[in-house]
């Protein structure tokens, strides 16, 4: 079974610049959640999708930052205007279901560096 | 709010010896999952072991097992006879059960094991 597939695994940027991040769950997962982790610190939620439904968004930093599950698949993270605050790697992951127990499974995450 | 503490930042032990990590966590919830992520040199998250706040047993997956004392709000993992491939970052993770959200994770702990 193939995991969750982010893209790309890296990124580097100036400020100002847009990037987008790409994530494709495991197949069968209807819950699928966007994290960011600065360095030395432990994944952050910014926003999850239960199928094409945000489910909570309240996490995301500013504007700058959305976030689309259109078909309940895969899902894209932009950044519009990056800032060096956002230096972080991003991780995708994907569960079926989003309450209790339920295993998360995460990605390998896109390292962002904004210069 | 949620809130998960690890107060560990690094421990350092040698090979087949045990190593103990500390995570205390604060919900206001009378059910919630308790859970110990790795993360490896590459950035890969992984799930380790789980335990669910009603359970009284200890959680035990093959050399990791839990230490859980729910009066203290505190869920410790204990690795035994640890390996070099041990080395990682570990982080304690909690989720509520009443209603649907992303997990809540701690810092990390940087565990180095050496030969």
């Amino acid at each position: 079974e193939a995991g969750v597939t982010q893209s790309p695994r890296y990124a580097v940027l100036q400020e100002g610049q847009a990037v987008s991040f790409w994530c494709d769950p495991i197949s069968g997962h209807d819950t699928l959640y966007w994290y960011q982790q600065p360095r030395d610190q432990g994944p952050q939620l910014l926003v999850y999708f239960r199928d094409e439904a945000v489910i909570d968004n309240s996490q995301l930093p500013s504007d700058r930052f959305s976030a689309v599950r259109p078909k309940g698949t895969n899902s894209t993270l932009k950044i519009q205007s990056a800032k060096q605050g956002d230096t972080a790697t991003y991780l995708c992951a994907s569960s079926f279901r989003d309450r209790g127990w339920t295993e998360v499974f995460f990605g390998k995450g896109t390292r962002l560096t904004v210069v | 709010a949620q809130k998960v503490t690890q107060t560990q930042t690094s421990i350092s032990v040698v090979e087949k010896t045990t190593v103990t990590m500390d995570c205390v966590y604060e919900t206001r919830d009378s059910s919630y999952f308790l859970f110990w992520y790795k993360q490896t040199a590459s950035g890969e998250i992984v799930f380790l072991i789980r335990q669910d706040s009603y359970k009284k047993e200890n959680a035990t997956v093959g050399h990791y097992s839990l230490n859980f004392q729910k009066p203290k709000s505190s869920i410790g993992l204990i690795i035994t006879a640890t390996q070099i491939e041990d080395s990682a970052v570990y982080f304690c993770a909690m989720r509520e059960d009443n209603y649907a959200q992303g997990l809540t994770f701690g810092l990390g702990t940087r565990v180095s094991v050496f030969p």
